[in-house]
């Protein structure tokens, strides 16, 4: 257990559909990530929070919405989304401190499948 | 040029070797290396984490960073069939929040 919990932990959506991704942190940081993982690539970063303030958007569509409520909370709003959409979503957390040695946490993931 | 590169294997190597990933990134300005391994079907595990230039060792696992080359590995030894799986290797930018990973490497130790 890490610390950073996601659910759910599989979803299956219709592409007319509109979901949300939960995630929540119990390690006290002060940044939340979105990362995506499709198959062969590498995980590819979608949005950062600092401070409940998004400090990167990596030219996502918009069909993807990410909300920051507090430094403990992340949720991806998904609408309208495409079979390539279909891939592993990640939450992460670190200590923005800036500083040298801060660390990645990653929850458990989020399996999507678009139909 | 990619961020991070890594080869994608898959590594082989008997049990009881030691296994030794590479991977290498572009940016020089980075400061933070990070190793992490996942399993099939789970999210990336934090292995070990390198700052200066040199080795740190914890347990079988060594990290080894060349700042100069802009390198950085990992020594697996005493590889057990358990350490099978893909070894990712990420870096945290001198800027921002954000850490950039590789593509992946997948080791396979025999048994």
């Amino acid at each position: 257990e890490t610390g950073v919990t996601q659910t759910p932990r599989h979803l299956v959506m219709g592409m007319t559909n509109k979901k949300s991704l939960k995630c929540e942190q119990h390690l006290g940081h002060n940044a939340m990530y979105w990362y995506k993982q499709s198959a062969k690539k590498p995980l590819e970063l979608m949005f950062v929070y600092s401070l409940e303030e998004r400090v990167e958007n990596n030219s996502v569509p918009s069909r993807f919405s990410p909300e920051c409520p507090n430094s403990s909370h992340l949720f991806l709003h998904l609408h309208t989304l495409q079979p390539e959409d279909s891939a592993l979503y990640l939450c992460a957390s670190s200590q923005d401190r800036g500083l040298a040695n801060e660390k990645l946490f990653f929850g458990s993931g989020t399996q999507l499948s678009v139909l | 040029q990619k961020e991070v590169e890594q080869n994608s294997g898959p590594l082989s190597v008997p049990e009881g070797a030691i296994a030794s990933l590479n991977c290498t990134y572009s940016d020089r300005g980075s400061q933070s290396f990070f190793w992490y391994r996942q399993y099939s079907g789970k999210s990336p595990e934090l292995i070990m984490s390198i700052y200066s230039n040199g080795d740190k060792e914890d347990g079988r696992f060594t990290a080894q960073l060349n700042k100069a080359s802009q390198y950085v590995s990992l020594l697996i030894r005493d590889s057990q069939p358990s350490d099978s799986t893909t070894y990712l290797c990420a870096v945290k930018r001198n800027y921002g929040q954000n850490f950039v990973f590789g593509p992946g490497t997948r080791l396979s130790v025999l048994p």
